[in-house]
């Protein structure tokens, strides 16, 4: 099976600029996570979607991060206006459960490499 | 929140020697998951081990939920075995990585 597609694969944008990146995920899955890696840190999941509803935004900056999973399958994170310490790795993950209450694996896909200037 | 420790922080090891990861957890929690991170970023699950043991392979998990700390075996160690370690837990709805543990296995 196909696996989790993310792009682009690097970005480098200048502060207060905006920027976009979006995530495909495993056919059927119907948990989507984005998650936000630091160089040096654990993930830390920004947002979690079952089918096209959220489950879990609590850790997303939401005045400058947005995310959106229309119609349930593809999903679009948004920064606007970035700072500096938004460089990062944004991975999205998806799996068929929600994997919180089950043993439902999730599934990474190669991330997004974010550097602001 | 929970806090989520990771021991050690950086281990190398020699081909074929075997390592014990540890994960502490502050608080009761109502899931586990052992990840490995590859060097070129890629994240994989090796278990879901909210309580008990489990057998993969060449790695094993156990965790004990009442103690809360978990275990990560990893024997006769292979340089593709390399990468970081992170355990993650989740308690109700808030999931939360540990910092990891960075492994080399050198040949």
């Amino acid at each position: 099976e196909a696996g989790v597609a993310q792009s682009p694969r690097y970005k480098i944008i200048e502060k207060r600029q905006s920027v976009a990146f979006w995530c495909n995920p495993i056919s059927g899955h119907a948990t989507l996570y984005w998650y936000q890696q630091i160089l040096g840190q654990g993930p830390k999941l920004l947002i979690q979607f079952q089918n096209n509803g959220v489950v879990d935004d609590s850790q997303l900056p939401k005045d400058r991060f947005s995310a959106e999973r229309l119609k349930g399958v593809d999903s679009t994170l948004k920064i606007q206006p970035a700072k500096l310490e938004d460089s990062a790795v944004y991975l999205c993950a998806s799996s068929l459960g929600d994997w919180a209450n089950s043993d439902q694996p999730q599934h990474f896909g190669d991330g997004t490499r974010l550097s602001i200037l | 929140g929970i806090q989520v420790e990771q021991s050690p922080p950086d281990l190398i090891l020699q081909e074929g020697a075997n390592s014990t990861l540890r994960c502490n957890f502050s608080d009761s929690v109502n899931n586990l998951q052992w990840f490995h991170q590859n060097p070129w970023g890629q994240l994989i699950n090796l278990f879901y081990i909210p309580s008990g043991t489990k057998q993969n392979g060449r790695l094993s998990a156990t965790t004990v939920a009442t103690e809360r700390y978990s275990l990560l075996y990893i024997s006769s160690s292979q340089t593709t075995d390399s990468g970081v370690y992170f355990c993650a837990v989740v308690r109700y709805s808030t999931l939360t990585f540990g910092k990891g543990t960075m492994l080399l296995v050198s040949p």
